[in-house]
């Protein structure tokens, strides 16, 4: 089975700190990502990553950055958090294939005070 | 403009009966995916299904089935036989061939509650 693995279930930041969010994944998957889910809203895309060093935008990236060194790897940077980025974030990952299911991992609730 | 629509917030259904998830999608592309997944009270978000454009037939898994409609633009989540743990939050999603093709982009979620 594919592991996915968000280093925090919980977190609590203050405002203005910078906060590392980390996925690991264990199956070799090209593609990973990262969203934000809030009630009503759905999940909403931040940024995704299809290889080492790549990375696109998502549907909202302002606020945030990612980095992918190695390929299991993929971390969301807030460089400064603020009270609107309190929200579930969650990391996925899946193969390069069109009809690929994404893998999540169980979620990090972020809170900023 | 909204990719992903899902208008039913809440449904309740009891339990045994049949269930239909509406999810109605917007685009252009004439390539494209069609995802289900559940997300329970734990968290997790469960893949059900998948359904490509060119699929020819509904896409079925155990007691679920995607009634795709392609010339409507809907691709509705039928659960037979509901149960207990069906109770959950349900989330349609699309990929589209082109730029960006390996996004997922989700619609707002429905809340399914099954009621003894």
């Amino acid at each position: 089975d594919v592991k996915v693995t968000q280093s925090s279930r919980y977190l609590v930041k203050r405002t203005g700190e910078k906060v590392f969010l980390e996925c690991v994944q264990d199956m070799d998957h090209e593609n990973m990502f990262w969203y934000r889910q809030d009630p009503g809203l759905g999940l909403r895309l931040i940024y995704f990553s299809y290889d080492v060093k790549m990375k696109e935008k998502g549907d909202i990236p302002e606020g945030y950055s990612v980095s992918r060194e190695k390929k299991e790897r993929f971390s969301l940077i807030l460089e400064s958090a603020s009270t609107n980025q309190t929200s579930m974030y969650l990391c996925a990952s899946s193969l390069a294939g069109f009809g690929s299911p994404l893998h999540f991992g169980n979620g990090t609730r972020l809170t900023v005070t | 403009a909204q990719k992903i629509t899902q208008t039913q917030p809440g449904m309740f259904v009891q339990e045994k009966e049949a269930v239909t998830l509406d999810c109605t999608y917007d685009t252009s592309d004439q390539s494209y995916g069609l995802f289900w997944y559940k997300q329970p009270s734990s968290g997790e978000m469960i893949f059900l299904i998948y359904q490509g454009s060119y699929d020819e037939q509904n896409a079925t898994e155990g007691r679920y089935s995607l009634n795709f409609q392609k010339a409507r633009k809907s691709a509705n989540l039928v659960i037979s036989a509901s149960q207990l743990g069906d109770s959950a939050m349900y989330f349609c999603a699309m990929r589209e061939f082109g730029q960006g093709a390996q996004k997922l982009v989700f619609g707002q979620g429905t809340r399914l509650t099954i009621n003894p």
